[in-house]
């Protein structure tokens, strides 16, 4: 599974959108780009994935480079419900194995 | 529908016993997987079961040990437990063997003294 870079924290004003950046310059060709957020002491929650196109859905969007070395998660109006630790994850489709990351911290601020 | 159910959410054992986590999947999810957190070492795969079958697993030693039922029901166990074991454990269900939308529960707490 491929290794995948992430900043330790960031923050966001509330309302704002939040861009989270990964870095998966060894990801292989039949490995997905997984978002997951952890909120404290809560299960992980999926947000998205994607392979190779840009995906939507009610939560959020993926934008993944034509080189598929980076991704980017964008959250379009931040609250502060979506402070949380955000995971990038590169990993197969063949396995349910998830390799988590230390992750990005997003604080959401007022 | 009924999220991802662990039981029990806390436990406390000493060193040495073993201990059995339970984990029900969303109905119809087929797959489970278990996961170890602690604040060192973060989020780190144990195992995946799928069709009653450990499909992978990850670098625990042998005294984690999983299984699933024909209900796609799992548990986990852990013998011979060591202080090192305290952690938070969290099972991840699936529809199907593989990534994409994994659901997660709110983890068991078990602490080792």
């Amino acid at each position: 599974d491929a290794k995948t870079t992430q900043p330790t924290s960031m923050d966001c004003a509330e309302g704002r959108a939040a861009n989270l950046p990964c870095n998966h310059s060894t990801i292989s060709g039949n490995e997905y780009v997984y978002w997951y957020r952890q909120i404290h002491s809560q299960g992980p929650q999926y947000i998205i994935h994607g392979l190779k196109n840009n995906e939507t859905n009610e939560m959020a969007s993926l934008i993944i480079t034509e080189d598929r070395k980076s991704s980017t998660l964008i959250l379009p109006h931040a609250t502060l419900r979506d402070t949380a630790v955000y995971y990038c994850i590169a990993g197969s489709s063949n396995t349910g194995k998830l390799i988590f990351g230390q992750g990005t911290t997003l604080q959401v601020k007022p | 529908k009924a999220g991802v159910t662990q039981t029990p959410r806390y436990l406390i054992k000493t060193r040495g016993q073993q201990v059995t986590l339970s984990c029900s999947p969303i109905s119809g999810h087929r797959s489970v997987s278990w996961y170890q957190q602690t604040p060192g070492q973060g989020l780190q795969f144990l195992f995946e079961y799928f069709s009653e079958t450990q499909r992978n697993k990850g670098n625990f030693p042998g005294r984690f040990s999983g299984r699933q039922f024909s209900n796609s029901r799992s548990e986990m166990n852990v013998s011979t437990l060591e202080l090192g074991d305290s952690a938070l454990y969290l099972c991840a269900s699936s529809l199907t063997q593989g990534m994409g939308e994994a659901f997660f529960g709110q983890g068991t707490r078990l602490t080792v003294v």
